[in-house]
């Protein structure tokens, strides 16, 4: 099953452009993370978000969580070529580390 | 840091074998791990928790007479695909907490199964 919504499915920006994707999801959570997946890989965690928590930034990340509205951004600032690849959100809703993945966001950065 | 290790990285099998795929948690103990499958250009799908030393807890719609799980040990849990149908080509994907860490999990690099 998909607790996490992803918006949009696929993006295509230019490189130094910013890029924003939106998750939502359906039950309360006790954290959401943040993953990249480069096409044919594994996953690579960027940020974890508890629920007490609105905002984080690692670098050039930045995400934000609305608990009322069940919903969370990334925003990638300046963008590169580099950072082409499949990002998703993924829920905890019980603190048992079983999580629960978006349906993701295709990001294309263009050079 | 912590390291999950999945083997093997790539399989081919035949239909109507069975093929197993192996999760290790390198450094730590963990008494859950957690299966994905994650068909291309899609989501990851949780199909199951492992838990050691006792059966698995399967998602809804996923066959646990298909998808048999066996974690053993505090380091291992192997799934094994049984009678395997082209359809069962995926990248499977293991995940594991290393607690007290706070909610930190841990994914294996995941292997690609090809049925032919």
């Amino acid at each position: 099953s998909q607790q996490g919504e992803e918006d949009p499915q696929a993006l295509s920006i230019q490189e130094g452009e910013n890029a924003t994707m939106n998750c939502s999801y359906k039950t309360s959570i006790n954290n959401l993370q943040w993953y990249r997946q480069n096409s044919g890989r594994g996953l690579v965690h960027l940020i974890l978000i508890r629920s007490n928590e609105r905002e984080k930034h690692s670098g050039r990340l930045r995400v934000t969580l609305d608990t009322s509205k069940k919903s969370s951004s990334l925003l990638i600032t300046a963008s590169r070529a580099a950072d082409t690849a499949s990002y998703f959100c993924a829920t905890d809703t019980s603190g048992t580390y079983k999580y629960i993945f978006g349906t993701g966001t295709r990001l294309k950065v263009l050079a | 840091g912590a390291v999950v290790s999945q083997h093997p990285s790539r399989v081919i099998c035949k239909s109507g074998t069975s093929v197993k795929i192996e999760c290790r948690s390198l450094d730590f103990q963990a008494t859950t791990m957690f299966w994905y499958r994650q068909f291309p250009k899609k989501s990851l799908m949780l199909m199951a928790t492992s838990n050691e030393g006792s059966k698995a807890t399967y998602e809804q719609g996923v066959e646990k007479d298909k998808f048999l799980i066996n974690h053993a040990s505090l380091t291992l849990s192997t799934l094994t695909v049984t009678s395997a149908h082209p359809e069962d080509s995926s990248f499977y994907i293991c995940s594991a907490s290393a607690p007290p860490s706070g909610n930190t999990i841990y994914f294996g690099e995941g292997s690609w199964l090809t049925v032919v």
